[in-house]
């Protein structure tokens, strides 16, 4: 099927490593959302991307957190210097209009574990 | 204080049984969506409701945007039901507030 897709589906990274983690969103949705969401805990919203312009980073816990989407589709959400506090799984949604609310559709995300 | 609480935070259940999971909201919205995440990460949206009632399959959801509850309902329960079932509210600009969610296990 054509839904979103991430990758890698699981990373182990050494506390200190720098981590890329990719999103494919549905072909021409024009929001891309990424969501941190710790064990036993609801997503929590990282930032947003109308097309290529990254319209609300005001969820980024720290300056280590870095997200890009260059050409409005393929996402990619960086973070340096990991800490043992960014292991969670990291979720990313998209959604057809630019119109609030709509659907989401996500991805089955990144389970990131930093030892 | 979260925007978005659901309860129960777990629910166990024997197979047939009829499940309600709530959400109370303390934002005003005009839409309410449910969730469906299966162990392993990924979230399917069950629905989308604004008013009254929506039916799919043996899921039923409700909301009272006056008294801003909502209700997830499940009859005839299946094992595969299992799941974390997570209410969300929009907050604009596309984004939404997440209920913790309420991890349902339903035994054969």
């Amino acid at each position: 099927g054509a839904g979103v897709s991430q990758s890698p589906r699981y990373k182990v990274a050494k506390r200190g490593q720098d981590v890329a983690l990719r999103c494919d969103p549905i072909s021409g949705h024009v929001s891309l959302f990424w969501y941190q969401q710790a064990l036993g805990q609801g997503p929590e919203f990282l930032t947003y991307f109308q097309n290529e312009a990254q319209l609300d980073k005001s969820g980024l816990p720290s300056d280590r957190f870095f997200a890009e989407r260059p050409e409005g589709s393929v996402s990619t959400l960086k973070i340096q210097r990991t800490q043992q506090e960014d292991s969670a799984v990291y979720l990313c949604a998209s959604s057809l209009s630019q119109s609030p609310p709509d659907t989401q559709y996500f991805g089955p995300g990144t389970r990131l574990t930093v030892l | 204080k979260n925007e978005v609480e659901q309860s129960p935070q777990n629910l166990t259940a024997q197979e047939g049984e009829f499940i309600t999971i709530n959400c109370s909201y303390s934002v005003g919205i005009s839409a309410l969506h449910w969730l469906q995440q299966h162990p392993g990460g990924g979230i399917v949206s069950l629905f989308m409701l604004s008013s009254g009632k929506k039916k799919h399959g043996r899921l039923i959801a409700t909301i009272n945007i006056q008294e801003k509850h909502s209700s997830l309902h499940i009859t005839a329960s299946h094992p595969r039901d299992s799941a974390v079932y997570i209410c969300a509210a929009p907050r604009g600009g596309n984004q939404f507030y997440f209920g913790t969610g309420t991890s349902l296990t339903v035994i054969p």
